[in-house]
């Protein structure tokens, strides 16, 4: 059973500051790696993937990817109210079987 | 929003009955999937299609069936639903570079 394993949080930060979130996965044949978005009562939204190790930027965020740890994670840049929200990591088998496992999301919350 | 549409959006059905639930594409994604949503469990995939008649299982199938004759179409059956079966469903793409988006969901209740 392939599994991935997000703190539920609530995770709390200032506004202005990084905040950080983390995903551990356990089938080590993992080839590609993304982050969801979703505010409540919404559907999830991909803002981040990332399919090689070291760091992935696009604006405010950073994707983070360690294979041989097992371990991705999203920086999220001068934190804005907006993005209070649950994060959800999703972690795909290998390229050509598109079936994602999510974990069960981290809900983030932004302090003005 | 990748051209996703979920139809109904809001449904209100009795132990018993039986559901179809609609997911629509207009960009002719060969990947579909259908997923349920529920508190401490996240996203769990039901089932999902790799083309016209061409689906399986996911990891929560049981109670469920789906179908997919057009490529733009997928259906979500439940034969005869249970309270256990109220949840959000997402229907969700695979681009060809990999990318899974999701539709706007449907929310079903079982009374």
């Amino acid at each position: 059973q392939k599994e991935v394993e997000q703190n539920s949080g609530p995770l709390s930060v200032p506004e202005g500051a990084i905040a950080s979130l983390n995903c551990t996965y356990s089938d080590r044949g993992s080839q590609s790696f993304f982050w969801y978005r979703q505010y409540s009562g919404k559907s999830p939204e991909l803002i981040m993937f990332i399919y090689s190790n070291g760091d992935k930027e696009d604006g405010r965020f950073t994707a983070q990817l360690n294979k041989a740890s097992q371990y991705v994670s999203l920086l999220i840049r001068d934190s804005q109210p907006s993005d209070s929200a649950t994060y959800l990591c999703a972690v795909n088998g290998n390229f050509g079987n598109e079936k994602l496992t999510f974990g069960t999301g981290t809900r983030l919350t932004i302090i003005p | 929003d990748a051209g996703i549409t979920q139809s109904p959006r809001h449904k209100v059905t009795e132990t018993g009955t039986p559901v179809t639930l609609r997911c629509h594409q207009t960009e002719n994604h060969r990947y579909m999937y259908w997923y349920r949503q529920d508190p401490g469990h996240g996203l769990r995939l039901i089932h999902y299609s790799y083309g016209v008649k061409d689906t399986d299982k996911g990891e929560v199938s049981d109670g469920y069936s789906v179908s997919r004759s057009k490529t733009e179409d997928f259906l979500l059956t439940l034969e005869s639903a249970t309270s256990s079966q109220t949840s959000v469903y997402f229907c969700a793409i695979t681009t060809d570079s990999y990318e899974q988006y999701f539709g706007p969901g449907t929310r079903l209740t079982v009374t």
